[in-house]
């Protein structure tokens, strides 16, 4: 049974850079993609980007500007940093797993990580 | 990008009523459709892929059905485990965009 178990900060200044952590517990980590999304009222479910083994990435067009993502396959962790925070970023952060048949369908979640930014 | 909207965003329910939920594309994405269910202070889970296919585990009273930009998701009885919010997902495209959610209330 994979598990995703993700931690990172939870409370935000403006400005500054988000940074959140998702390990891999079980499973393969080299065959999928592994993904970051967020929720919040006001945007819904919105996708981050994805990242693979090799740290091929893609991200959302609309983050892009702000976002890496990283990969640590000695740990099978992966990693999500998004700068120059501000408070529209206040969220629930997911990490999920891409299918392997389907990449874009998210097949296993973490249980998130709600941060907010606040002066 | 791709914008999918549900219809509609809050149902009240009884159990073992027929449910029906619509998710409408603004722009073909043939059959790329999934159906997640969320409860409260939980990540998604996906039910239904591929428009039509149950999730292994899922409970054959979920289905889908619909291709191009008209889907919908149908609980055939509604269960007390599946008062919840309903989210569609396109997911060909790297905007995986979802639609805003339709909450299951109890009536």
């Amino acid at each position: 049974q994979v598990q995703l178990q993700q931690w990172g900060a939870g409370l935000l200044k403006p400005s500054e850079t988000l940074s959140l952590t998702c390990a891999v517990d079980g499973g393969s980590f080299s065959i999928y993609y592994w993904n970051w999304f967020r929720q919040s009222p006001g945007k819904g479910l919105e996708w981050i980007g994805e990242i693979n083994h090799s740290g091929s990435t893609n991200y959302s067009p609309s983050l892009e500007s702000r976002v890496t993502m990283s990969v640590d396959t000695s740990k099978n962790q992966f990693s999500l940093k998004l700068s120059s925070v501000s408070a529209a970023d206040t969220a629930v952060y997911y990490c999920a797993r891409g299918g392997y048949r389907y990449r874009g369908l998210m097949d296993v979640w973490g249980k998130g990580t709600t941060v907010t930014v606040s002066s | 990008d791709i914008q999918m909207t549900q219809s509609p965003s809050t149902l009240s329910a009884s159990i073992g009523d027929r449910v029906t939920i619509t998710c409408r594309a603004s722009q073909s994405i043939s059959d790329w459709l999934a159906w997640y269910q969320q409860k409260p202070g939980k990540a998604p889970k996906v039910l239904i892929y591929k428009a039509s296919r149950l999730e292994s585990g899922v409970p054959s009273r979920f289905s889908g059905s619909g291709s191009g930009t008209e889907f919908t998701l149908t609980i055939s009885s509604l269960q007390p485990d599946d008062f919840a919010t309903y989210y569609c997902q396109e997911f060909n495209s790297y905007s995986r965009t979802f639609g805003q959610g339709t909450k299951v209330e109890i009536k």
